[in-house]
């Protein structure tokens, strides 16, 4: 089972920013927050993913709680080329494809 | 692009008959992992490979199988098949470990099955 929780959709307005939550209040010192999405049914494509600091790449940022139970990703300037199926996945840093568990994720809809 | 190549894109076939799904990783990675995505339902890990020994297994039906050549392509094969294996069939692939890689996977565009 997932171990993480997210709401099952949200909407934003194109050009805001998007912000979308995971809580992973289990999460154990070893595992990391990864980010994925998946626009309709392409495969899943990685965005991000941090231990304890937050990161910035050039698609996304990823703010983690100090308590690490939960993250935020924010998606800066949202486009319509946004709208997607994201998932939150903790997991050790490892090559264990048992490690690697997809829950629903949140599906996100940018608006005009 | 990711790299990872999948074939076919999709296929039709009829309930009890057998089908193979091709997947040829990224250049370099060792690692191929299956997934299935039925209907509306979330990513399900079903088997990885790892420079062609089976690595890890999870949920996947006996009625599946799979493996990695030499060349590091991998198939998945599935028979017997019923109406409920319709879905999309994902492989990813991994680098090996080194220090510093992000350990992402790597997703094909996947297959999509369907049983009729």
């Amino acid at each position: 089972d997932a171990k993480t929780t997210q709401p099952p959709s949200m909407d934003c307005a194109e050009g805001r920013a998007a912000n979308l939550p995971c809580n992973h209040s289990t999460i154990s010192g070893n595992e990391y927050v990864y980010w994925y999405r998946q626009i309709h049914s392409q495969g899943p494509q990685y965005i991000i993913h941090g231990l304890k600091n937050n990161e910035t790449n050039e698609m996304a940022s990823l703010i983690i709680t100090e308590d690490r139970k939960s993250s935020t990703l924010i998606l800066p300037h949202a486009t319509l080329r946004d709208t997607a199926v994201y998932y939150c996945i903790v997991r050790v840093e490892d090559n264990y494809g048992q490690n690697f568990v997809f829950g629903p994720g949140t599906r996100l809809s940018v608006l005009p | 692009d990711s790299g990872v190549t999948q074939t076919p894109k999709h296929l039709i076939t009829a309930t009890g008959q057998r089908v193979t799904l091709r997947c040829s990783p990224r250049s370099g990675d060792l690692s191929v992992y299956w997934y299935q995505q039925s209907l509306d339902q979330g990513l399900q890990f079903l088997i990885q490979y790892y420079n062609g020994e089976e690595r890890a297994k999870g949920n996947i039906l006996e009625r599946f199988s799979a493996q990695q050549f030499p060349d590091l392509h991998s198939e998945l094969n599935l028979s017997s098949l019923e109406l409920g294996d319709s879905a999309l069939y994902f492989c990813a692939s991994s680098e090996p470990r080194l220090a510093g890689d992000t350990g992402e996977l790597f997703f094909g565009e996947g297959s999509r099955l369907t049983v009729l």
